[in-house]
């Protein structure tokens, strides 16, 4: 079946650090991929997409690359600044599959002033 | 003009008692999900409805009653609510055939407390 498998959390940060958090999926065929962030108290806001091997998501100065060779969609920011601070979600949707989305676990990011 | 709409956003009901979330969205949608979002954050889906057809339901004990009046509606009602119950609910919506495409929006979410 699909699945995501995300780094475990959470990751502690001082501001204008470098940002990797890692994602790998196992599917059939060739899903999306997906980067989602939630911000404390909030609903699920679509940070990223890539919908095709070697596309590259980005948005809000996040970037992820689609892996097929390596199965993974890991998310990337330069420097990260306080307002970064949230759970991030790497999910799959297989079409022509389960037709659902598939998240991780998500991965906590703090980032410290 | 919210996208997803979910009404209530905080629940807090005592064991046996029956509740409902309402869920509505203005994006011309034509599937509809609720997830259920546990303490640690996990995410797992409970049930799709496509145009007022259920093409999902996730195990999901049969306490909770998925409605969908209309494609653009998809209500949640939960029977003799348990304390295991206690989590986030998110309704999403998604054009049918393109979610790979646009992926899913979500609603705020409600928070339901059992006690």
């Amino acid at each position: 079946g699909n699945s995501v498998t995300q780094m475990e959390g959470p990751v502690t940060l001082s501001e204008e650090a470098f940002l990797t958090i890692n994602c790998t999926y196992t599917a059939t065929g060739y899903p999306s991929l997906f980067w989602y962030v939630q911000y404390p108290g909030e609903g699920l806001q679509l940070l990223l997409k890539a919908t095709k091997a070697d596309d590259k998501g980005s948005n809000k100065g996040f970037e992820a690359t689609y892996r097929k060779e390596t199965t993974s969609f890991h998310l990337e920011k330069g420097s990260v600044q306080v307002s970064d601070s949230a759970v991030y979600f790497c999910a799959l949707f297989n079409q022509g599959g389960s037709e659902k989305l598939v998240f991780g676990k998500g991965t906590k990011l703090t980032v410290n002033p | 003009d919210t996208a997803v709409s979910q009404t209530p956003k905080y629940l807090v009901t005592q064991m046996g008692n029956d509740k409902s979330i309402k869920c509505e969205q203005n994006l011309g949608h034509d599937t509809m999900y609720w997830y259920k979002q546990d303490s640690k954050k996990f995410l797992k889906i409970m049930f799709s409805y496509n145009n007022k057809e259920l093409i999902i339901n996730e195990t999901v004990p049969n306490r909770f009653s998925p409605k969908s009046p209309d494609k653009a509606h998809l209500n949640l009602h939960i029977n003799s609510l348990e304390l295991g119950d206690s989590a986030v609910y998110f309704c999403a919506s998604s054009p049918r055939g393109r979610q790979g495409v646009y992926g899913y929006t979500f609603g705020s979410g409600t928070r339901l407390t059992v006690v």
